[in-house]
């Protein structure tokens, strides 16, 4: 079946400037993730979705970051005033709620490059 | 709070033998799991193997194995006969608490490489 899939693969916007990333994760999967990979480093948590409980923003780095997911569908992730440290590689992931480990299937990223 | 260290930025070995990546871990809750994930170039994250806190054996998935070591809280991942399609990064993660529990802390990775 289908993975975990993200678009654009690549953006590059100039300082200031909105972007939105969208994530379609695997049918039937309930929750959804979003991290954030800088260069050499591991992933950083942003944002959780489990259906349609409140989302868990405690990664969220600042304001203008923010996103949305309608029911157990797409995601998007919108950074508004995009600054040059915001230039990293956005990893989506989904898994089930009650998986046999619960592991998280990620997409191929989207990597973001602020100039 | 958690914390996952992997010591080693970079790691060569020679195809067709065995590597051992290191991963330790800090966490003061009783009930966690251990992750392993491989990066290629390509940059999707490939879930590899799972240990879990309570688990008596150490995890076993083809060739990658888990050596889990509680008390001295590590977790390596031991890749047997290496092959050129692992050269890849490789992450360490872990996840707190019990069921309902979701949020994965990552370590920094290490690069393998590995030499024909």
């Amino acid at each position: 079946g289908a993975g975990v899939s993200q678009s654009p693969s690549n953006k590059v916007t100039e300082k200031g400037k909105d972007v939105e990333l969208r994530c379609d994760p695997i049918s039937g999967h309930t929750a959804l993730y979003w991290y954030r990979q800088r260069l050499g480093q591991g992933l950083e948590f942003l944002i959780y979705f489990q259906g349609n409980s409140a989302p868990d923003k405690s990664g969220l780095p600042s304001d203008r970051f923010s996103a949305e997911r309608t029911g157990e569908s797409v995601s998007t992730l919108t950074i508004q005033r995009t600054q040059q440290e915001d230039s990293a590689v956005y990893l989506c992931a989904s898994s089930l709620a009650r998986g046999r480990y619960n592991e998280q299937f990620f997409g191929p990223g989207t990597r973001l490059t602020v100039l | 709070a958690q914390k996952i260290t992997q010591t080693q930025p970079g790691m060569f070995v020679q195809e067709k033998e065995a590597v051992t990546l290191d991963c330790t871990y800090d966490t003061s809750d009783p009930s966690y799991g251990l992750f392993w994930y491989k990066q290629p170039s390509s940059g999707e994250m490939i879930f590899l193997i799972y240990q879990g806190s309570y688990d008596q054996q150490n995890a076993t998935e083809g060739r990658y194995s888990l050596n889990f070591q509680k008390a001295r809280k590590s977790a390596n991942l031991v890749i047997s006969a290496s092959q050129l399609g692992d050269s890849a990064m490789y992450f360490c993660a872990m996840r707190v608490g019990g069921a309902g529990s979701y949020q994965l802390t990552f370590g920094k990775g290490t690069k393998l490489s590995v030499i024909p």
